[in-house]
């Protein structure tokens, strides 16, 4: 596609549900990275892959949370048990190669409200 | 000391006016660094990359000084629409994501 896609747009959650978050990267992107931005805060890194693989994940803020990438394309973001602290915009990057160097583009992300 | 740090502002000038907004990075290994701009409720674009040179795009400056381990952007001759957050970007050193400061808001009024 045109530019990095995600969905949904809006999530409202009850707390305790499972999400599941999609990012659809460029494509022929190899670097696809997950932010989590509170409001007023800057992004936060959660995890980052090179093609199908988890490079790191050192910023999942528990086991609560899990991303995957099997076919090195789309990426998906799940949240079990939601809390209302992981209310928040959910933001995916894609990068050519390495992004050293290199533009991140950013989809519109998915704000998740958990009541 | 915290990985990165920026003053969130707000900063709110005039229109004309030149601003300057800095940004402290800890980790001496970093070598990738950039301004991106977040407008409210839209995901963040890059606005420029920092050379160790300094760089320049129009009314925008980008600076890096690596002995202080800051970078700087200053923007002359201040637009309405110039009105954003501003968030500055680094390599975490040795790794391959990015990282992000927590923005500086800046309002230009009329």
């Amino acid at each position: 596609g045109a530019g990095v896609s995600q969905s949904p747009r809006y999530k409202v959650a009850k707390r305790g549900q499972d999400v599941a978050l999609r990012c659809d990267p460029i494509s022929g992107h190899v670097s696809l990275f997950w932010y989590q931005q509170a409001l007023g805060q800057g992004p936060e890194f959660l995890t980052y892959f090179q093609n199908e693989a988890q490079l790191d994940k050192s910023g999942l803020p528990s086991d609560r949370f899990f991303a995957e990438r099997p076919e090195g394309s789309v990426s998906t973001l799940k949240i079990q048990r939601t809390q209302q602290e992981d209310s928040a915009v959910y933001l995916c990057a894609s990068s050519g190669t390495s992004p050293m160097g290199e533009k991140l583009f950013f989809g519109s992300g998915t704000q998740l409200s958990v009541l | 000391r915290k990985e990165v740090e920026q003053d969130p502002g707000p900063f709110n000038v005039p229109e004309g006016a030149t601003v300057a907004f800095n940004c402290t990075y800890s980790n001496s290994a970093s070598q990738s660094f950039f301004w991106y701009r977040q407008d409210c409720r839209k995901e963040p674009k890059l606005l420029m990359s920092v050379y160790s040179s300094g760089n320049e795009d129009g009314r925008f400056t980008a600076q890096l000084n690596r002995a202080s381990q800051y970078i700087s952007l200053l923007i002359r001759d201040s637009k309405l629409s110039d009105s954003a957050t501003y968030l500055c970007v680094f390599d975490p050193g040795g790794r391959s994501d990015m990282r992000f400061g927590a923005g500086t808001r800046l309002t230009v009024k009329p």
